[in-house]
């Protein structure tokens, strides 16, 4: 059980586009997921808290309208990286939290690369 | 705010071995502390979360204490094998979300 999803794994996109990245819990309902960013041998850090039915909360420093997050069910979340630069190429993790628990479940990842 | 310390040296013991990793924080005591696995290209895997009024918690052949007095976790893999080869966080709770650090990246040889 807890099991998350993540799609796309892998994109390549030009700078200047914008790319949306899915988060699905696949086996439990998340009133909460969030969003990490990981860069090569470095730590996970937070980007935002996404919130069911309400605004993300941001991380200081997370640009909000360029990293939007919606999260629209109990089960999705999504995350679109507008504008792309080759700087915002990293690995996007997400992870949710089953009800009544501490532990968080994370996705696979997506790795972008912006050109 | 909270700082969580691992060791950013590699470890790397040999098979059938017991690995132990390190991790120090710095302020407050969190209510809990939490391990996790992360393989290279992919997302962390949750392995043992362990409570500020517990001292000591096993899974199979993992391991975790948890010291107050010395704001310390040390994580234990007992008799040790190259799949258990990954980088090893520890992540505590802060207001709902989770600090990591920076991991720790354990290679066990055969």
């Amino acid at each position: 059980g807890a099991v998350v999803s993540q799609h796309p794994s892998r994109v390549i996109c030009k700078s200047g586009t914008s790319v949306k990245i899915e988060c699905r819990s696949l086996d439990f309902q998340a009133t909460t997921m969030f969003w990490y960013r990981q860069f090569p041998k470095q730590s996970l850090m937070l980007m935002a808290t996404s919130n069911e039915g309400s605004k993300a909360t941001y991380e200081q420093g997370v640009e909000k309208d360029k990293f939007l997050i919606n999260h629209a069910s109990l089960t999705l979340s999504t995350l679109t990286v507008t504008s792309a630069h080759p700087e915002d190429s990293s690995f996007y993790i997400c992870s949710a939290t089953p009800a009544r628990t501490y532990e968080q479940y994370f996705g696979p990842g997506t790795r972008l690369t912006v050109t | 705010s909270q700082k969580i310390e691992q060791n950013s040296e590699a470890l790397n013991i040999q098979e059938g071995k017991t690995a132990t990793l390190t991790c120090n924080y710095t302020n407050y005591s969190p209510a809990y502390l939490q391990w996790y696995r992360q393989d290279p290209g992919r997302g962390p895997v949750f392995l043992l979360l362990i409570r500020e009024n517990e001292k000591e918690k096993r899974k199979e052949r993992l391991k975790v204490t948890f010291d107050t007095t010395l704001k310390q976790s040390l994580f234990h893999i007992t008799a040790s094998q190259p799949a258990d080869s990954a980088t090893y966080l520890c992540a505590v709770n802060q207001g709902g979300k989770l600090i990591f650090g920076q991991g720790t990246e354990l290679s066990v040889k055969p």
